[in-house]
């Protein structure tokens, strides 16, 4: 069965940090581009980062360019993502995601919740 | 505001069918048969239930069903059940702009 859990959630300050993790199983986890996603409160689903089986294909939003780094260890089946300088607007559920053909996402963890608040 | 445009409501009762309409552009929607929906229930992972405009994964049922023409696609739910209720996003591949959602669609079975 194929599981995707996020975790590494939280309250923070403005202008803080914090490191999602997801770790997956149930597939195999090195062949696969992988996603994360946000659903801030009362606005709508909105796609992060994603980054490639081998990590050398790496994209991000432009909202978060340049504060948001995704990485993987296929050795630990498990996708990252370090968030800096965070802002109220960042609050959100966060996701992560396998990619499938034709741009959809296939499979999905239940999220970690980031709180930003000061 | 969301680049692909959702109506933030829809409802029905038990059996009847509802149609969600999701409007986009020629830069998404219109420019690539890559239109997915996603339905959220609350504190549960998200679903996948058409990918490439219309093609349904092994599992979900047959009352779900999508559709394009032009700038716009649809999402289609026949036989509403009780268990339909949830929130519905469209999403639409955008080039080297990756990728659009809806706003959203919150759909209740009244």
């Amino acid at each position: 069965e194929v599981q995707l859990v996020e975790s590494g959630g939280g309250l923070v300050k403005p202008g803080g940090s914090l490191r999602l993790s997801c770790a997956a199983s149930g597939f195999a986890f090195s062949d696969c581009h992988m996603n994360w996603f946000r659903l801030a409160p009362g606005k709508g689903l909105e796609w992060v980062s994603s980054i490639s089986a081998g990590s050398n294909d790496i994209r991000y939003a432009h909202s978060v360019k340049g504060r948001f780094t995704v990485s993987r260890d296929n050795g630990k089946n498990s996708m990252y993502l370090q968030i800096n300088s965070l802002k109220d607007d960042d609050t959100a559920m966060y996701y992560c995601a396998r990619e499938a053909p034709g741009w959809a996402r296939d499979y999905w963890g239940r999220g970690t919740l980031v709180t930003v608040s000061s | 505001q969301s680049a692909l445009t959702q109506p933030p409501s829809a409802s029905g009762s038990p059996g009847q069918s509802v149609t969600i309409s999701c409007t986009g552009t020629s830069s998404d929607i219109g420019g690539y048969d890559y239109v997915s929906w996603y339905q959220l229930h609350p504190g549960k992972a998200p679903k996948l239930l058409i990918s490439e405009v219309s093609k349904r994964p092994s599992g979900v049922p047959d009352r779900f069903s999508g559709s394009k023409s032009g700038n716009t696609a649809s999402l289609t739910v026949s036989g509403l059940q009780a268990e339909d209720e949830a929130d519905y996003y469209c999403c639409s591949h955008a080039g080297s702009n990756y990728l659009y959602f809806g706003g959203g669609t919150k759909l209740t079975v009244l």
